[in-house]
């Protein structure tokens, strides 16, 4: 079985540039979650889906994020403009919908902004 | 509200040697607790998790960790290092109950062995 799988692995963008990270959550997960690493930093939560629904978007830093999950599969975040800030690792997780289970983690998209 | 602080960034240990890696955790709930390990150019890993079973806590690679409510701790420990354990470790916590489980991590330690 397939994991998460997120791409790319890697993006290097000018500030002000668009960039769209995408995650393809394990078949059969509902729940699908985006977190970030800011260099050094703690990873830190910033959005929810159930199937194609934002549940909780609290973590987004602001409205230059955009977050989709169509038909409840793949999702992609857009970054847009982007700014030197929003250098990190885009790590996504995904795992079932019932209680107490797992959430399995993509490699991570490790983005630049220079 | 829940915070997770794991203390030391880096942690240096010989091969061989024991391994300990703190974490003490906030939460206003009776939380769930997890341990991840980040392997180079890889993605987030579960070691082991507690979720209000047994307090002792096995996972996997010989690595445990002990729910102490008391001291509000999560310590992750290896009897033995081994070169291939050098990776990031995280300790997390979540909320009890439901599917929709947001982790809150901490800053993460850097695990290096040295041979």
């Amino acid at each position: 079985e397939a994991g998460v799988t997120q791409f790319p692995s890697h993006s290097v963008i000018e500030k002000g540039q668009t960039v769209t990270l995408r995650c393809d959550p394990i078949s059969g997960h509902d729940n699908l979650y985006w977190y970030r690493r800011v260099m050094g930093k703690e990873i830190k939560f910033l959005l929810h889906f159930v199937k194609e629904s934002k549940q909780d978007e609290s973590g987004m830093p602001n409205n230059r994020f955009l977050a989709e999950r169509t038909g409840g599969t793949y999702s992609t975040l857009k970054v847009q403009p982007a700014e030197l800030e929003d250098s990190g690792v885009y790590f996504c997780a995904s795992s079932q919908i019932r209680a107490n289970t797992e959430a399995f983690f993509g490699q991570g998209t490790r983005l630049t902004v220079v | 509200a829940q915070s997770v602080t794991q203390l030391g960034s880096h942690v240096s240990v010989s091969e061989g040697a024991l391994v300990l890696l703190r974490c003490n955790y906030s939460s206003s709930v009776p939380p769930y607790l997890f341990w991840y390990v980040q392997y180079p150019n890889q993605g987030l890993q579960l070691l082991l998790k507690y979720t209000s079973a047994a307090t002792l806590v096995k996972g996997i690679n010989g690595f445990e960790a002990e729910f102490k409510k008391s001291e509000t701790s999560f310590h992750l420990t290896k009897p033995s290092a081994h070169m291939s354990d050098a990776a990031e470790y995280f300790c997390a916590v979540s909320q009890r109950g439901g599917s929709a489980r947001q982790l809150t991590f901490g800053s993460g330690t850097q695990l290096t062995v040295l041979p």
